[in-house]
């Protein structure tokens, strides 16, 4: 069965320091993708990095970057130079192959304070 | 380009009504997915629809049902509403919702709180 699994219910940074959020995941599919997503209090789920278990390298976008050790099923986040806005709940997520389509599961969260 | 739109944004109902919530996806994602984030549950899937059909589906009792129309824009409902109901609800879209897609959007939500 999938899962996925956010062991850190809070964490605290301090501002422009890089932090790193931890997720492992639990398939025996081995077609997957690993989503990570921001939800401010506003409750929107702001789509940040993408990694597929075929690619090759560590994907990146601007500030954050995914740590991706395949043998280990982990998929951290690594947020540099922390900002006060990304105080928010960070969720890591899972898509399989098969017939879950476009089905997502997703941890329970990490949220995450940014300390001035 | 439009984003995933959710309406409406808030919803009181009263135990025992129906309640429809909408979501239009961003122009050229045929797949919508259905989520409810609760404090105690976390985001459970409910179901997913693609050209119309749905094609995946959550462990939610039938009160929880769905349906996309040709513009893809895809509406969920849940009748006889209970306490327990009160979430916020979110949809996801994409271009196909296969594995491989690297795609997936979510609107702003909808958040029913049943009294």
């Amino acid at each position: 069965a999938q899962k996925i699994t956010q062991t850190q219910p809070g964490m605290f940074v301090q501002e422009k320091e890089a932090v790193t959020l931890d997720c492992t995941y639990d398939t025996s599919d081995p077609s997957y993708g690993l989503f990570w997503y921001k939800q401010p209090s506003s409750g929107e789920m702001i789509f940040l990095i993408y990694q597929g278990s075929y690619d090759q390298q560590n994907a990146t976008e601007g500030r954050y970057s995914l740590n991706f050790q395949k043998a280990r099923k982990s998929a951290n986040l690594v947020i540099s130079a922390s900002q006060l806005g990304d105080s928010a709940m960070y969720f890591c997520a899972m898509r399989q192959g098969g017939t879950s389509y476009g089905k997502l599961t997703f941890g329970q969260g990490t949220i995450l304070t940014v300390h001035p | 380009k439009a984003g995933v739109t959710q309406t409406p944004r808030y919803l009181i109902k009263t135990r025992g009504q129906q309640v429809t919530l909408s979501c239009s996806p961003i122009s050229g994602h045929r797949s919508v997915s259905w989520y409810q984030q609760t404090p105690g549950q976390g985001l459970q899937f409910l179901f997913e629809y693609f050209s119309e059909t749905q094609r995946n589906k959550g462990n939610f009792p039938g009160r929880f049902s769905g349906r996309q129309f040709s513009n893809s824009r895809s509406e969920m409902n849940v009748s006889t509403l209970e306490l327990g109901d009160s979430a916020l609800y979110l949809c996801a879209t994409s271009t196909g919702g296969t594995v491989q897609n690297t795609e997936a959007f979510f609107g702003q939500g909808t958040r029913l709180t049943v009294v």
